[in-house]
């Protein structure tokens, strides 16, 4: 079975500060992973996604992930957080054979203030 | 480009009414899939659909029904509206597995908010 824990519920960071939301999975097959974001009233976009290849994939609005098997971690971070990333983010998992089915964490939202 | 809509966007009902949700996608995917959005516990999968004329259960079914007579719509219905249903909808798209490129590209619509009183 597959799970994702997002360590965090709620984050605040400064304007030009680092952003670091955790996201840990757990999967009884190769995962393919995924960040999605959602700003208020608005369905959610996809922000990046780990399927094969290269572990640190990089997405929109200059955020990136690694993946990191023997953590079984897929933690999302941008060097200098801006006003207008102010959002909810959340991780996903899916499977191969799985018809892209969505497994989703929680959620984390994500202040910034000046 | 209209994507993902869902109607309606807003709807409070009374216990034991029945409602149904409208999905439409212009995009000419496969695949579909109806969410709900809950405070903490982020996005459930109720009912998806594989192709017109399929239907299966996600995680959360009990309580709802779903039908895709037509590749572009996808409809939600709930029966005896109760007020554990009280929440957020999300319908969404995606096209068939065409590798690296199409993997869990979900594209989704603006929601529907449901109150059950």
């Amino acid at each position: 079975a597959q799970s994702v824990t997002q360590l965090g519920s709620h984050v605040s960071v400064s304007e030009g500060a680092l952003v670091l939301l955790r996201c840990n999975y757990s999967s009884s097959v190769p995962p393919y992973l995924f960040w999605y974001v959602q700003y208020p009233n608005q369905g959610l976009q996809l922000l990046l996604k780990y399927t094969t290849g290269a572990t640190l994939v990089k997405g929109i609005n200059g955020f990136e992930a690694e993946f990191k098997k023997s953590e079984t971690s897929f933690h999302l971070t941008k060097p200098s957080a801006h006003m207008s990333d102010a959002a909810e983010y959340f991780c996903a998992v899916s499977f191969s054979g799985g018809y892209n089915k969505l497994i989703f964490g929680a959620g984390t939202r994500l202040a910034v203030h000046p | 480009n209209a994507g993902v809509t869902q109607t309606p966007k807003f709807r409070v009902l009374k216990t034991g009414q029945s409602m149904t949700l409208l999905c439409a996608q212009d995009m000419n995917h496969e695949y579909m899939y109806w969410y709900r959005q809950d405070p903490g516990m982020g996005l459930r999968l109720i009912h998806y659909s594989v192709g017109e004329g399929t239907t299966a259960k996600g995680e959360v079914p009990d309580g709802y029904n779903v039908s895709r007579l037509k590749k572009q719509n996808f409809l939600l219905g709930l029966e005896s509206a109760a007020p554990s249903q009280t929440s957020v909808y999300f319908c969404a798209s995606s096209p068939r597995y065409g590798g690296r490129e199409t993997t869990g590209e979900l594209f989704f619509g603006e929601g529907s908010r449901l109150t059950v009183l």
